[in-house]
């Protein structure tokens, strides 16, 4: 079984700064990890994944995410938002071969990019 | 590439109807579908996993005779809510996954209202 602990429930930045959202998680196999954003009454956009080899992860927007297996955690960082990246971000990891590919999610942590 | 729809967007029923929401892989075909529901300013959470031609399986908690799935072939799953209440009002969420098996890919959402 896995777990995802999202650290912040809420991350307020202003634009044009950094940004860094915190994920931590908990398996006994192997896992797969993912970042997804949500926007307002949207479904899920992939952002970035680690499936193997680069603990650095770049996906799209700006967004990247590093893989950190000593800590068991996937942070994922924006050098410089804008008030687009306003959203609901979710980690989540699922377990390699797990039944059905399951996804866990984390709770989510809201992104305000104030101008 | 990977398009997945959901139909409706948003539907508005009264209590003790049934609704029926489609989930479609636009182009591929999906093995497996999932179903999520995700109640305001929550995470996602798994309702249940289906594979084509099979029965689906339920997560813990979730009532098999109040939330029907079928999927009845790769581009198709359907999710009925029967005898619906106004405590069943959330935002459900359809992915699928294809090749590769790790990555879903997540439909719009609808959003249902229970009066």
């Amino acid at each position: 079984a896995q777990s995802v602990t999202q650290l912040d429930s809420q991350v307020p930045v202003f634009e044009e700064a950094p940004v860094e959202l915190r994920c931590n998680y908990s398996s006994s196999v192997s896992v797969y990890l993912f970042w997804y954003v949500q926007y307002p009454n949207q479904g899920l956009q992939l952002l970035l994944k680690y499936l193997s080899g680069s603990t650095l992860v770049k996906g799209i927007n700006g967004f990247e995410a590093e893989f950190n297996k000593s800590q068991t955690s996937f942070h994922l960082r924006k050098p410089s938002v804008h008030i687009s990246d306003t959203a609901e971000y979710f980690c989540a990891v699922s377990g390699y071969g797990a039944a059905g590919n399951k996804l866990t999610f984390g709770g989510g942590t809201r992104v305000l990019v104030k101008p | 590439g990977a398009v997945v729809s959901q139909h409706p967007s948003w539907v508005i029923c009264k209590s003790g109807t049934s609704v029926k929401i489609e989930c479609r892989s636009l182009d591929f075909q999906a093995t497996t579908m999932f179903w999520y529901r995700q109640f305001p300013k929550q995470s996602l959470m798994l309702m249940a996993t289906s594979n084509e031609g099979s029965k689906a399986t339920y997560e813990q908690g979730v009532e098999k005779d109040k939330f029907l799935i079928n999927h009845a072939s790769l581009t198709l799953s359907t999710l009925t809510v029967t005898s619906a209440h106004p405590e069943d009002s959330s935002f459900y969420i359809c992915s699928a996954t294809g090749t590769p098996y790790y990555e879903q890919y997540f439909g719009p959402g609808t959003r249902l209202t229970v009066t």
